[in-house]
């Protein structure tokens, strides 16, 4: 079974406006942590912001925001005010407490910003 | 403080050989992951080091194999390569907790023919 699941393969946005990137998962653990990454085209997985499954309050890092709705099992991410900069395929990954302390990552998103 | 390094950053093999990834994390950091990145099957979890041990592996064939160093620094070695061992290979490596977060080398593009 998927644990986790992207659905956007493609998504567009115009340069300044915000965009959501969506992302669910599953797991049977308590304790799990969720990741976003970015890959620009160079392969380079650069690390974008942390959530852990008992942080109450949504995870922030610059522009970048993390919408955590844990009864629904999904972990947005929203980037506000887009840059050029910010085309690039996006991962969710997530890391479970058992198990092997391995990131899982979804299938990605392909972020295509246009001036 | 440095970032995780990776070399060489290209490589390109025939059927049959074998090749070694080298990688060095972040000073401080102890846990070393190797990841497999294919456009068909996407980012997979090789195996990780920590201390100079191999405390996970994921569902690779035993052609595959790592090792890490006193120094943290990790090699994996792919033996008889095949065609669809052409992929990115990206290392990462972390503090030792649950929580703490991966940090990715620039990857190594290997190439099979």
């Amino acid at each position: 079974a998927q644990k986790i699941t992207q659905t956007q393969p493609g998504m567009f946005v115009q340069e300044k406006e915000a965009v959501t990137l969506d992302c669910t998962y599953d797991t049977s653990d308590q304790s799990y942590g969720l990741f976003w990454y970015k890959q620009p085209s160079s392969g380079e997985m650069i690390f974008l912001i942390y959530q852990g499954s008992y942080d109450e309050q949504n995870a922030t890092e610059g522009r970048y925001s993390l919408n955590f709705q844990k009864a629904r099992k999904s972990a947005n991410l929203v980037i506000s005010a887009s840059q050029l900069g910010d085309s690039a395929m996006y991962f969710c990954a997530m890391k479970e407490v058992r198990g092997r302390r391995a990131l899982t990552f979804g299938s990605g998103t392909r972020l295509q910003v246009q001036p | 403080k440095a970032g995780v390094t990776q070399t060489p950053r290209y490589l390109i093999k025939t059927r049959g050989q074998q090749v070694t990834l080298s990688c060095s994390p972040i000073s401080g950091h102890r846990s070393v992951s190797w990841y497999q990145q294919t456009p068909g099957q996407g980012l997979q979890f090789l195996f990780e080091y920590f201390s100079e041990t191999q405390r996970n592996k994921g569902n690779f064939p035993g052609r595959f194999s790592g090792r890490q160093f006193s120094n943290s620094r990790s090699e994996m070695n792919v033996s008889t390569l095949e065609l669809g061992d052409s992929a990115l290979y990206l290392c990462a490596s972390s503090l030792d907790s649950i929580q703490e977060t991966q940090y990715f080398g620039p990857g190594t593009r290997l190439l099979v023919l």
